[in-house]
């Protein structure tokens, strides 16, 4: 099974309002991303759990938090959601080792009213 | 400045005819691509990865990588209706460390009985 899982597949937030996405996936993967794609603009890296550790992008740092509980999921948060926060919200997983094709998740599209 | 841009923006193609569609990094560092696929509702699938000078063939995809120029394409031969899609084109430096990747914009492909 090659499936990475998003949930919800639609959010809608209130500015000022906390949101948390959801990502699972099971082919036991050490690295989970996370990218936002905005309308004509291409997937930006946000960040990624290389096992227990985070690594986020500098651009985005103090925007987004991560956790990794465990391999199989990941999460997004987003402590005070603002207009500029509505993306899709794509989230993949991968084996370092090995070729490293990255496995996608159908997205989470979220909406900030 | 995109630091992968892809070309053209679309392109339409008759059934059973060639697709080809083209990428280039700005950025000496990124040695390795992939190429991505995405369905409308769906999450990008990789089609294939190529790290290499020269041509790779996968059915009938064939990929082409020229290092000096950093310039990258991808030709679908043949092309049916389900290869009507938007086509990313994705970067990354050679690493054996977890890394995200560069995306571009995408080539949206579209195929016409």
């Amino acid at each position: 099974d090659t499936t990475v899982k998003q949930n919800p597949r639609y959010k809608l937030a209130r500015v000022g309002k906390p949101v948390n996405l959801i990502c699972s996936q099971t082919m036991n993967h050490d690295t989970m991303y996370w990218y936002q794609k905005k309308p004509n603009q291409a997937p930006k890296l946000l960040l990624f759990y290389y096992d227990k550790i985070l690594n986020r992008e500098a651009d985005t740092f103090e925007k987004f938090q991560s956790s990794r509980p465990n391999n199989s999921f990941c999460s997004l948060y987003i402590g005070s959601a603002g207009l500029e926060y509505s993306a899709m919200y794509l989230c993949a997983s991968s084996r370092t080792l090995g070729g490293r094709e990255q496995y996608f998740g159908p997205g989470t599209r979220l909406t900030v009213l | 400045q995109q630091k992968v841009q892809q070309s053209p923006e679309s392109l339409s193609v008759p059934e059973g005819g060639m697709a080809s569609f083209n990428c280039t990094s700005s950025d000496r560092n990124f040695q390795y691509f992939w190429w991505y696929r995405q369905h409308s509702g769906e999450g990008p699938k990789a089609l294939m990865s190529i790290f290499s000078d020269g041509d790779k063939k996968e059915g009938r995809f064939t990929a082409h990588l020229n290092k000096a120029s950093l310039h990258v394409s991808l030709h679908i031969r043949d092309s049916q209706p389900s290869d009507s899609a938007l086509y990313f084109c994705a970067a990354s430096e050679p690493s054996n460390y977890a890394q995200g990747l560069t995306f571009g914009l995408g080539t949206r492909v579209s195929v016409f009985p």
